[in-house]
């Protein structure tokens, strides 16, 4: 079993859907998530991170996550064609040089069409 | 934004050669990180990098490469004798003493031919 899945898409939605992104993991070690959105041959550019079961929202973003399902959502509201890009889910475990050893997934291809 | 800088932006070089990879991180940062995404896979963890030695390293992190910070500012990953299969996208990546956000650089894309 992979570490952390997600599932490739592509993803296809018109303006203004909202969008749902999902990682699973299998390690119980990693305890912070992050999402990060990665446009052609650039940087992934971090989004959202969060530490803690439950929702954390930004804006138009909204990250959940479900340790005892090992399971972490992004949820894009009112998206928007600046939107397509690439999420790459990522997480580590806690604490020191540790904490920048990020696992990714293989990352969702969203177009967001007008 | 604070942002680390990565140069050169593309880089071909002959197989066997040896390239160096150059990236500034953001200027407080602590912990530094290289990692590569070849295309259509994920992005993989290479290397971790604290007080002026690795702290962390992958399998792919094998005798071929190393990493430097030769000052203050710069952090380098050198493949000794590059290989085929070392055409990469690589990115250089930071993080301050007080965590929680993990800045990446724009990359380098490698080709090796």
């Amino acid at each position: 079993q992979k570490e952390v899945e997600q599932d490739p898409g592509p993803l296809s939605v018109p303006e203004g859907a909202i969008v749902s992104l999902n990682c699973t993991y299998s390690n119980s070690a990693f305890q912070y998530f992050m999402w990060y959105r990665q446009y052609s041959r650039k940087g992934p550019e971090l989004l959202m991170y969060t530490y803690s079961s439950g929702n954390k929202e930004d804006g138009r973003f909204t990250a959940q996550v479900d340790k005892s399902s090992k399971y972490i959502s992004l949820f894009i509201r009112d998206s928007q064609p600046s939107d397509s890009a690439t999420y790459l889910c990522a997480m580590t475990r806690a604490g020191g040089t540790s904490y920048g050893k990020l696992t990714f997934g293989q990352g969702t291809i969203l177009t967001v069409h007008p | 934004e604070p942002e680390v800088t990565q140069t050169p932006s593309h880089q071909v070089t002959q197989m066997g050669q040896e390239v160096i990879l150059r990236c500034v991180p953001i200027s407080n940062h602590l912990y530094f990180y290289w990692y590569r995404q070849i295309l259509g896979q994920k992005v993989e963890f290479l290397v971790s990098f604290y007080n002026n030695e690795i702290s962390e390293k992958s399998e792919i992190f094998d005798d071929q490469f190393s990493v430097e910070r030769p000052d203050g500012s710069n952090f380098t990953l050198k493949i000794r004798s590059t290989k085929l299969e070392d055409s990469a996208m690589y990115f250089c990546a930071s993080v301050g003493d007080q965590g929680e956000k993990l800045f990446f650089g724009s990359g380098t894309q490698l080709s090796v031919l």
